[in-house]
């Protein structure tokens, strides 16, 4: 069972370039949500999506757009790319029931760095 | 303002020993849970424990337990026996109510955890 999974786990870009993150999840979770992790921050939301076609702001949404087309899928793309958005990304899953007692569901992380 | 805070970057433990790591939190909401996670160099993040607000009882989960203070607004994690491979980093996480009645996790900075032999 594949659980969460993210796509590329690596990227290098250049200030300026665009790219879209993949996130796909098969527990047909209702919620999910990006993250991002920097040094001494812990994890910040950026986008989360409580349904498909739904899609709302977090902590740090400035930069980032999402998509949720299909139930199974959160895109989270970069339109202009900045060393800023340097960071480790985390895509994460949980059931409609909320996360009251349910942990989320991480994906294994996207590496992004922009030079 | 901060609503998790971890106040230990680092931590040591000797192999086979007990460690506690801190915890504390702010929320004036009177339902709400407490995670902790553990990501390891590889970079994963694995859900260790849970704490509901109402539990009576704190939370154990094999070699972890929770120390839950209510009134001190705590949820300090116990790892007895300390193993080589719990060796990583470890986030707190609290549930706080998103609008729509939805809900999100937030995270403490972390706290990074190395098993001496």
């Amino acid at each position: 069972n594949a659980g969460v999974t993210q796509t590329p786990k690596f990227r290098v870009l250049k200030t300026g370039q665009s790219m879209t993150l993949l996130c796909a999840q098969d527990m047909n979770h209702e919620y999910m949500y990006w993250y991002r992790q920097d040094p001494g921050m812990g994890l910040r939301l950026i986008h989360y999506s409580v349904g498909e076609g739904t899609t709302a702001k977090g902590e740090v949404p400035d930069g980032y757009n999402v998509s949720r087309l299909k139930k199974q899928n959160f895109l989270l793309g970069l339109e202009s790319a900045a060393p800023s958005q340097t960071s480790v990304y985390f895509c994460a899953s949980s059931p409609q029931a909320g996360i009251y007692n349910s942990p989320l569901h991480f994906g294994n992380g996207t590496r992004l760095t922009v030079t | 303002a901060q609503k998790i805070t971890q106040t230990q970057p680092g931590m040591f433990v000797q192999e086979k020993e007990a460690v506690t790591l801190d915890c504390t939190y702010d929320t004036s909401d009177p339902s709400y849970g407490l995670f902790w996670y553990k990501q390891p160099s590889s970079g994963e993040m694995i859900f260790l424990i849970y704490q509901g607000s109402y539990d009576q009882q704190n939370a154990t989960e094999g070699r972890y337990s929770l120390n839950f203070q209510k009134a001190r607004k705590s949820a300090n994690l116990v790892i007895s026996a300390s193993q080589l491979g719990d060796s990583a980093m470890y986030f707190c996480a609290m549930r706080e109510p998103l609008s729509g009645g939805y809900n999100k996790l937030i995270f403490g900075a972390g706290t990074r955890l190395a098993v001496h032999p």
